[in-house]
């Protein structure tokens, strides 16, 4: 079935260093590709997404590319702030009918000064 | 802009009891759904539905039961609480059933079962 496979934190990196979380996906058909965002206490946060291969989402100064090739959606930031500290998540939107997300458990990310 | 609102934000009950979780949102989506999130696996579908009057099982469903009032309201019950339905319960919503919509969260309700 369809399924996603993030790296596992948590990832610790120093303010302004590069961020790349890798998520990977196996779907059947052509999913839409979603990053969330969850930071502590709330609930999750659409943080981009994107709906056909080639296609970038970008946001916050985060981005991410739909790599149909390489069944990828590897999440990047250039220059990391401390309040980017949180947990990401990566997710697929099945295809055929109902709108539903598989999620990747997650990756926790630390961001120290 | 309130989005999707869910109560109770914190619950601790009894294994045995029941107890039912209540989510509503004002965006007027077609689609809302229950996932539950624990520690290494990301969040996991409990029951959808796709538009008013229609409810179906998710990934993991047993041990839940859940209302579609209205498209407004969508509801949650545990029955009969196990321990193991210790967990982060989020309540969302998305628009019409297409793929590639936004699917968007409420702030999670926290339950412990003892």
């Amino acid at each position: 079935g369809d399924s996603v496979t993030q790296m596992e934190g948590p990832v610790t990196l120093s303010e302004e260093a590069f961020l790349t979380i890798n998520c990977t996906y196996t779907a059947t058909g052509y999913p839409s590709l979603f990053w969330y965002v969850q930071y502590p206490g709330e609930g999750l946060q659409l943080l981009l997404k994107a709906t056909k291969a080639d296609d970038k989402g970008s946001n916050k100064g985060f981005e991410a590319t739909y790599r149909k090739e390489t069944t990828s959606f590897h999440l990047e930031k250039g220059s990391v702030q401390v309040s980017d500290s949180a947990v990401y998540f990566c997710a697929l939107s099945t295809t055929g009918g109902y709108n539903k997300l598989i999620f990747g458990a997650g990756t926790r990310l630390a961001v120290h000064p | 802009n309130a989005g999707v609102t869910q109560t109770p934000k914190f619950q601790v009950l009894k294994t045995g009891q029941s107890m039912t979780l209540q989510c509503a949102q004002d965006m007027n989506h077609n689609s809302m759904y229950w996932y539950r999130q624990d520690p290494g696996m990301g969040l996991r579908l409990i029951y959808y539905s796709a538009s008013e009057g229609t409810t179906d099982k998710g990934e993991v469903p047993n041990g839940y039961n859940v209302s579609r009032l209205n498209k407004r309201e969508f509801s949650l019950r545990l029955e009969s609480a196990a321990p193991s339905q210790t967990s982060v319960y989020f309540c969302a919503s998305s628009g019409q059933g297409i793929q590639g919509n936004t699917i968007y969260f409420g702030e999670g309700s926290w339950l412990t079962v003892v």
